[in-house]
């Protein structure tokens, strides 16, 4: 199946600092969506970007189908944004498969 | 609207039990899944369903089943529960956009340990 690799598994920031999370997936794609998982465990879904860029407010997100990687950019990030970062992906290039495969997360500590 | 809700939150049970996660969704989606999640492994799914009465299987259904009599409810049925079905569990509902998953949403999981 469609391998989701995302980088850096870890990473702490000064609060004000700016910080880009990677996922590089393995195959062709219909669909790219970037999760937030906050400290209590809720999952928010921040992005469906399967190509192309979007911004919201201070996160912004740019998916480069053609070389299969996405990037999800946090600017002057907040104690608020700690928690993990997925990306998920659907596979394949006709008919949708239905299936997200998640990467293993980005977890971001943010202190203040 | 409640978005998607799910109980319990918590739930202990002894290997071999049985019980029913329940799930359930208020956006008039057609797609609806779920997804367990265990420590440095990210979210597997288990099973999904693309409207009422079709399921299918996930990357990870054994030891589970589903069945989606509305388009509302989708619960998760654990057969004989073991201790490797101990972990996090979420129910997603799902807008389709031209036939695609489009924005996922999902509840606020369910935490279950078999001993």
């Amino acid at each position: 199946g469609i391998q989701v690799e995302q980088s850096p598994p870890d990473l702490i920031l000064q609060e004000g600092a700016n910080s880009t999370l990677r996922c590089n997936f393995s195959d062709s794609v219909n669909n790219l969506q970037w999760f937030h998982q906050n400290p209590w465990g809720q999952l928010i879904n921040l992005f469906y970007i399967p190509s192309g860029t979007k911004q919201n407010g201070r996160l912004s997100a740019t998916t480069v189908a053609t070389e299969r990687y996405s990037l999800l950019y946090i600017s002057s990030s907040q104690t608020t944004d700690s928690g993990v970062y997925f990306c998920a992906v659907e596979p394949g290039s006709g008919a949708g498969s239905y299936q997200l495969t998640f990467g293993k997360g980005t977890k971001l500590s943010v202190i203040p | 609207n409640a978005g998607v809700t799910q109980t319990p939150k918590f739930q202990v049970l002894k290997t071999g039990q049985s019980m029913t996660l329940q799930c359930a969704q208020d956006m008039n989606h057609e797609y609806m899944s779920w997804y367990r999640q265990d420590p440095g492994m990210g979210l597997r799914l288990i099973h999904y369903s693309v409207g009422a009465g079709i399921t299918d299987q996930g990357e990870v259904p054994n030891g589970y089943n589903v069945s989606r009599s509305t388009t509302e409810d989708f619960p998760l049925r654990l057969l004989s529960a073991a201790p490797s079905q101990t972990s996090v569990y979420f129910c997603a509902s799902t807008r389709l956009l031209g036939g695609f998953p489009y924005e996922q949403y999902f509840g606020p999981g369910t935490r279950l340990t078999v001993t």
